[in-house]
């Protein structure tokens, strides 16, 4: 089982659409996740963290955290075209300096 | 800088050949990652350095690769004998990973290396 998993897609939804993107991690132990978006031959950058369990807002996109089941997601609201991107999920372990793990992620494509 | 500055931007290396690749993290930043990117891939970790600790090599695909790092500063990635499918883009992301940080991870442009 990989540590962290993601649907590499392409998820296809059209604008103005939700989309919702999942992941699912392997060790109940974990503590801080991620989401990071890549736009294609460019680097990864932070959207968003989560720690606590429940939804986290910012501006369009949403981040829900749910422990119990070892799932993270996020939603984006009225999608844009220019939201089209590959997103990863990424995961930190708890307890000291643990690495922080990516997933695949999931190739997002909004159709306008 | 303000950023996590990589070089060279490309690279271009013939099949058997050594590569040297170089990341400058943003300054204060103890944890310090090299993942390798193939074309329309994910992320691939190849190598964790955190402080002093001894570094996490456990994404190292073969004895071909090493990692260095001096200190909380510079870190290069050395590639011997380059093989085509050494082929990739290779980040390096740096992240300031005290405890209770959200250690967020900041990327650099990436090197991309072509071995022909």
């Amino acid at each position: 089982q990989k540590e962290v998993e993601q649907n590499s897609g392409p998820l296809s939804v059209p604008e103005g659409a939700i989309a919702s993107l999942n992941c699912t991690y392997s060790d109940r132990g974990s503590q801080s996740f991620f989401w990071y978006r890549q736009y294609s031959g460019k680097s990864p950058e932070l959207i968003m963290f989560i720690y606590s369990n429940g939804d986290k807002e910012d501006g369009r996109f949403t981040a829900q955290l749910n422990k119990a089941s070892q799932y993270v997601s996020l939603l984006i609201r009225d999608s844009q075209p220019s939201d089209s991107a590959t997103y990863l999920c990424a995961v930190k372990k708890s307890g000291g300096y643990q690495k922080v793990t990516f997933g695949i992620g999931t190739k997002l494509q909004v159709i306008p | 800088g303000a950023g996590v500055s990589q070089s060279p931007s490309n690279k271009v290396t013939e099949k058997g050949k050594d590569v040297e690749l170089r990341c400058d993290p943003i300054s204060g930043h103890t944890a310090l990652y090299w993942y390798r990117q193939r074309l329309g891939q994910g992320l691939e970790f190849l190598i964790y350095f955190q402080g002093n600790s001894a570094p996490d090599k456990s994404g190292l695909p073969s004895d071909r690769f090493s990692a260095e790092r001096t200190g909380e500063s510079v870190s290069t990635l050395t590639i011997q004998r380059t093989q085509q499918e050494d082929s990739a883009v290779y980040l390096c992301a740096s992240s300031l990973a005290w405890q209770g940080s959200t250690d967020t991870q900041y990327f650099g442009p990436g090197t991309r290396l072509t071995v022909l």
